[in-house]
């Protein structure tokens, strides 16, 4: 069974442009979340998607945007890329559904590392 | 604003030798606490994922304790191997957030043979 995939897994892009990264979550994962992560720190979460609706947001711009499809893949969409939008972006899949039910234990894909220059 | 902190943030252990990290985390409205181990250029990997007061996991030669009352967690690692050499990272998640994670900034395990 395939494990968590991102595309593309590297690359550049320059200020001001926009980006599009993919995700196709495990079989039978209908959860998909998305985590940036900058040298130096933890991944920081940026949403999360169950069911085709976002279940969470976090701190991050408007200019962050994503979307979950029916067969559950899903798309981060980064617009107007700024130099500190520079980061490996790791999307997981979970069987989470939601409310007090057991834990959301992720499983991550190899993520895509952006660089803007 | 939850944080949760890791320390140390780098370890570097000869071939044998036991270790253990900490990571301490808000504990009002505690929900889960996970550890995930990162090798380089792989996926992190779920190790542990622990919600109850004195629960203690183990997997082979890692273990991991939780005290939810006071906010940490403990994880240990017995006779480290080098293929231990990794990042391990642990996250917290509060009540009614449940599937939002949130990471410490990791420890990063040497193991020398």
């Amino acid at each position: 069974d395939a494990g968590v995939t991102q595309s593309p897994t590297h690359l550049i892009k320059t200020r001001g442009q926009q980006v599009t990264l993919r995700c196709s979550p495990i079989s039978g994962h209908k959860s998909v979340s998305w985590y940036q992560q900058v040298l130096g720190q933890g991944p920081q979460f940026i949403f999360q998607y169950y069911e085709k609706e976002e279940r969470g947001r976090g701190n991050f711009p408007d200019r962050f945007s994503a979307r979950q499809f029916p067969n559950y893949s899903s798309e981060l969409n980064v617009n107007a890329l700024l130099l500190g939008d520079s980061a490996l972006y790791l999307c997981a899949s979970s069987l989470w559904a939601g409310g007090t039910v057991g834990a959301n234990v992720l499983t991550f894909g190899a993520g895509s590392r952006l660089t803007v220059l | 604003i939850l944080n949760v902190e890791q320390s140390p943030q780098s370890l570097h252990v000869q071939e044998g030798d036991s270790t253990n990290f900490t990571c301490s985390f808000p504990s009002s409205n505690f929900y889960a606490l996970h550890w995930y181990r990162w090798e380089t250029a792989k996926s992190p990997e779920a190790l542990f994922v622990m919600t109850l007061n004195g629960d203690e996991k183990k997997k082979g030669r890692i273990s991991a304790t939780l005290n939810t009352k006071e906010g940490y967690s403990y994880l240990y690692i017995k006779g480290s191997q080098p293929e231990d050499s990794a990042t391990y990272l642990c996250a917290s998640s509060i009540y009614n957030q449940g599937g939002k994670l949130i990471f410490g900034q990791g420890t990063e395990l040497s193991v020398k043979p």
